[in-house]
């Protein structure tokens, strides 16, 4: 059964101290991992796509990792609006079409 | 382009009844998904269709029934509402496998 757990649940930073979150997945055949920015009453906001293991993606302080078994969202030196929940999703080639598993989130604060 | 919209914004429900939440997208996409947000569960998959008159279930489809008329348009019906189905409702566009998906801003309902 495909899974993703995402680590950790929360986590604090002070302006500009760099961190990173994690993505473990297991999936029967990896079509694509996502990466997604949530907002307090918003949707989902897409990051990163990422399709084999080694790709790396960035935008502005947030670069995304691939490996076999999981994924890194590393946020450098980051500012107090990159606040938000981050969430992870999979889709393998197993199984129903057009179905995305995701992660329950990290929700990241970044004080001033 | 607007995108991916929802309608309503919220909602409130007594057990029991029925109603309509609208999704529409301008994108010209072929698939598009109902999800629902709960807190400590991370979204989860209720329908998707890939195309007009396709649609098939998701992990959480019980309570629920959707249609695909048009390209544009893909309603959820909540069919006998429980208090079960207070939650988040997000729908979500995507041209083909691989692509980005792209989320609307959300249904809040609750049901008493």
């Amino acid at each position: 059964e495909d899974q993703v757990t995402q680590s950790p649940e929360a986590l604090r930073l002070q302006e500009g101290e760099s961190s990173s979150l994690n993505c473990s997945y297991t999936v029967s055949g990896l079509r694509g991992l996502f990466w997604y920015r949530q907002d307090p009453g918003k949707g989902p906001e897409f990051l990163f796509t990422l399709y084999s293991a080694g790709e790396e993606k960035e935008k502005e302080r947030l670069k995304a990792t691939l490996t076999k078994k999981e994924s890194f969202l590393h946020i450098t030196a980051p500012k107090p609006e990159d606040s938000a929940t981050y969430l992870c999703a999979v889709e393998g080639y197993g199984g129903a079409t057009n179905k995305l598993i995701f992660g329950t989130g990290t929700l990241l604060a970044v004080q001033p | 382009n607007a995108g991916v919209t929802q309608t309503p914004k919220f909602q409130v429900l007594k057990t029991g009844q029925s109603m309509t939440l609208q999704c529409a997208q301008d994108m010209n996409h072929e698939y598009m998904s109902w999800y629902r947000q709960d807190p400590g569960m991370g979204l989860r998959l209720i329908h998707y269709s890939v195309g007009a008159g396709i649609t098939d279930q998701g992990e959480v489809p019980n309570g629920y029934n959707v249609s695909r008329s048009t390209t544009e348009d893909f309603p959820l019906r909540l069919l006998s509402a429980a208090p079960s189905q207070t939650s988040v409702y997000f729908c979500a566009s995507r041209q083909g496998l691989e692509d980005t998906q792209y989320f609307g801003p959300g249904t809040r309902l609750t049901v008493l």
